[in-house]
């Protein structure tokens, strides 16, 4: 079974540019959450999306922002680029078991670099 | 406070020693524990997982947990140099179902 995949691996831009990311989830899962994963900061909560619609966001500005299409498969847009979102920003699907919680698998991530 | 903590390390072993990764959390109502295995330039991949106190075993690894002092801890047996990377805590938030994560331990096991 394929994991989860997301493209392109890098991307370089420069500042106030735009950059989109994208994500396909694992067959079958049908929520996808993007993170952000900076030098020295961690995991940080970015959206979440199931079934088409944005669930929850995290403590970030309006210029980062997404969608999910009918496929389950996400983008993840960042305007107006800034030097500090240069990140890896990681996709992970999810999967609700049978137990009712939740394990997210996560993908290989994308190395964004603002120039 | 933050809702998770964890030492970033990095945390260097020799081979075959016992490894021993914490984290510490604020919010007694957490139930649900995880760990995550972080290789370099590769996504999380999930280690194990833990529910309520106790402790759990899988191979190796043993994932502890201890409520009472909001204590989670992951103990690597016989450690190997494949285990080298950076490992992850991570504590679903039951009201909103946003997983928070631990900013990871570099972990380096020394041949």
């Amino acid at each position: 079974e394929a994991g989860v995949t997301q493209s392109p691996t890098h991307l370089i831009k420069t500042r106030g540019q735009q950059a989109t990311l994208r994500c396909s989830p694992i067959s079958g899962h049908t929520s996808v959450y993007w993170y952000q994963q900076a030098l020295g900061l961690g995991l940080q909560f970015l959206l979440w999306y199931d079934e088409g619609e944005e669930r929850n966001r995290g403590n970030f500005p309006p210029r980062f922002s997404g969608r999910q299409f009918p496929n389950y498969s996400s983008e993840l847009n960042v305007n107006a680029l800034e030097l500090e979102d240069s990140a890896l920003y990681l996709c992970a699907s999810s999967l609700i078991r049978l137990d009712g919680q939740e394990t997210q698998y996560f993908g290989p991530g994308t190395r964004l670099l603002v120039l | 406070q933050k809702e998770v903590e964890q030492d970033p390390g990095p945390l260097s072993v020799p081979e075959g020693a016992i490894v021993s990764l914490n984290c510490t959390y604020s919010n007694s109502a957490f139930q649900y524990f995880m760990w995550y295995r972080q290789y370099s330039r590769k996504g999380p991949e999930l280690l194990m997982y833990t529910y309520s106190s106790g402790n759990k075993e899988d191979g190796r690894f043993t994932a502890q947990v201890d409520k009472s002092s909001k204590y989670i801890s992951l103990f690597i047996r016989d450690s190997q140099p494949s285990d080298s990377a950076t490992y992850l805590c991570a504590i679903p938030m039951n009201r909103d179902d946003k997983i928070i994560f631990g900013k990871g331990t570099r972990l380096h096991i020394l041949p």
